[in-house]
């Protein structure tokens, strides 16, 4: 199985600060066909989790700009431009080149 | 806008087999398009990839439950289901149905709809 690993596991943040999240996977997620198969989901307090980021950096429908991904290989990131209230809970990576499909352990945002 | 929704016992005892039932509106199962795919999250923890079904009926199941999962899927209602035998303790999550945005017969691009999730407790 495809391990996948995220850092920091926490991470307080203040309102309109920039916030940063490192996942890495234990092999490549790039396949032959030229895309990468990296996704970063959120899930807020009490809810399922939502779709933020497919394709290591293509964000879903109705995700706000202040989210971006980027990275290639096996190391990624996810940031938040300026970090609001309602951006908090855990974010969580996750590799679709094979299954089993994995998730990292997630990463606890809150605001200070 | 497509909607998910898991439905299923709630609580178990050991030894007993887990029946959930996703029902998808707003899109069907047998479009081609997608598969269809369960997630599970014991309390408080990160979240585990169970087995998905494509439109075919083909499926892939996690192999840390292979043995006791079986996923099927009924187009004509739009129905797709997961049965885990032989459940313990270990097996007390919430369950998550989902749509999976499939990449051939190998991969998955995304989980772009999710179900809000059927609390399941052995006990």
């Amino acid at each position: 199985d495809i391990v996948m690993t995220q850092a920091p596991l926490s991470l307080p943040v203040s309102p309109g600060e920039p916030a940063s999240i490192s996942c890495r996977s234990s092999q490549s997620l790039s396949h032959s066909n030229g895309n990468t198969y990296l996704a970063w989901y959120l899930q807020k307090p009490g809810q399922s989790p939502q779709l933020l980021i497919y394709l290591v950096s293509n964000r879903a429908s109705g995700v706000p700009d202040r989210f971006s991904g980027s990275g290639s290989g096996t190391d990624f990131t996810l940031k938040i431009n300026r970090v609001e209230a309602e951006d908090v809970g855990v974010y969580y990576c996750m590799q679709g080149l094979q299954t089993p499909f994995t998730f990292g352990p997630g990463t606890k945002v809150d605001i200070k | 806008q497509v909607h998910l929704q898991e439905s299923g016992p709630g609580v178990l005892e050991p030894s007993q087999t887990l029946s959930l039932t996703c029902s998808v509106s707003g899109a069907s199962i047998s479009s081609g398009r997608y598969c269809w795919t369960w997630i599970r999250q014991p309390a408080g923890k990160g979240l585990e990839w169970i087995g998905r079904i494509n439109p075919r009926g083909d499926v892939n199941y996690n192999p840390s439950l292979k043995g006791r999962l079986t996923l099927a899927r009924d187009p004509s209602i739009d129905h797709f289901s997961m049965r885990l035998l032989s459940v313990t303790a270990a097996d007390t999550a919430i369950y998550y149905c989902a749509r999976c945005v499939p990449v051939g017969d190998w991969g998955c691009e995304s989980f772009d709809f999710w179900g809000q999730g059927a609390l399941v407790t052995v006990s």
